[in-house]
C-alpha cells in the first residue's frame, strides 16, 4: 500500500499570499494523484486530478504539479474562502491533511 | 446533475452491524468507468477509504476492514449499500459515499452521515 505524507501539517498565511502544499508518495504513482479541499461540516471537494488537471469549476489560482513521488498544490493568491483542510489521494490512500489557516 | 445521498441509522450499539445506503440520483449507477465507494472520517481526523463496488459488481475492500465489510448494489433502486459488522467505538465517524472515476479520483461525494457507536 502506498503511503502519502503531507507537509506541513499546518500552514499559516494571510489572504493574498501564495500557498504551497506538499504530498510525498512512498513510491512512484506516475501522475495518478488528486487533491481535495474540505471545509468544516462539508464533504471533501475535488480540486485537482491526475496531478495537474483542475476539476470542473475550480478557479485558476489552484494548480498542481507532479509526477512521480513529490507533488505540490499551489494556491497563487489566497482568498478568504481558501482557508480549509487539504488532502492528497492516490487510489485507496489519503494523506493526513494540511490545515491552511489565516495568519 | 448526478447527486449522492447517504441514509441509515445514526446510532449503532457496540457489536452490532452498521448499515448505510447511498442513493444515486440524476444518473445511472450502471454507467461504465465508475466505481462506487464508501469513505469515512472519525471526528477531527482524516479520511479512510473503506471499499468500493465497481459497475460490474466486483468489490474491493480496505484490508484493515475486509473481514467486517460488505458493499452491495441494487441496480433496480439505483443505490449501493455498506454493511460493517461487529462495530466498536472506533467505528464512530462521518461516512461518505463517493463516485470514483476510472479508479483514479473521487469526483462526486455525498454530504456524509454521522454514525455513532454507543450503548
Amino acid at each position: 500500500e502506498i503511503v502519502l505524507t503531507q507537509s506541513p501539517a499546518t500552514l499559516s498565511l494571510s489572504p493574498g499570499e501564495r500557498a504551497t502544499l506538499s504530498c510525498r508518495a512512498s513510491q512512484s504513482v506516475s501522475s495518478y494523484l488528486a487533491w481535495y479541499q474540505q471545509k468544516p461540516g462539508q464533504a471533501p471537494r475535488l480540486l485537482i486530478y491526475d496531478a495537474s488537471n483542475r476539476a470542473t469549476g475550480i478557479p485558476a489560482r489552484f494548480s498542481g504539479s507532479g509526477p512521480g513521488t513529490d507533488f505540490t498544490l499551489t494556491i497563487s493568491s489566497l482568498e478568504p474562502e481558501d482557508f480549509a483542510v487539504y488532502y492528497c489521494q492516490q487510489r485507496s490512500s489519503f494523506g493526513q491533511g494540511t490545515r491552511l489557516e489565516i495568519k | 446533475q448526478l447527486q449522492l445521498q447517504e441514509s441509515g441509522s445514526g446510532l449503532v450499539k457496540p457489536s452490532q452491524t452498521l448499515s448505510l445506503t447511498c442513493a444515486v440520483s440524476g444518473g445511472s449507477i450502471s454507467s461504465g468507468g465508475y466505481s462506487w465507494s464508501w469513505i469515512r472520517q472519525p471526528p477531527g481526523k482524516g479520511l479512510e477509504w473503506i471499499g468500493y463496488i465497481y459497475h460490474s459488481g466486483s468489490t474491493y475492500y480496505n484490508p484493515s476492514l475486509k473481514s467486517r465489510v460488505t458493499i452491495s448494489v441494487d441496480r433496480s433502486k439505483n443505490q449501493f449499500s455498506l454493511k460493517l459488522s461487529s462495530v466498536t467505538a472506533a467505528d464512530t465517524a462521518v461516512y461518505y459515499c463517493a463516485r470514483e472515476r476510472q479508479l483514479r479520483y473521487f469526483d462526486l461525494w455525498g454530504r456524509g452521515t454521522l454514525v455513532t457507536v454507543s450503548s
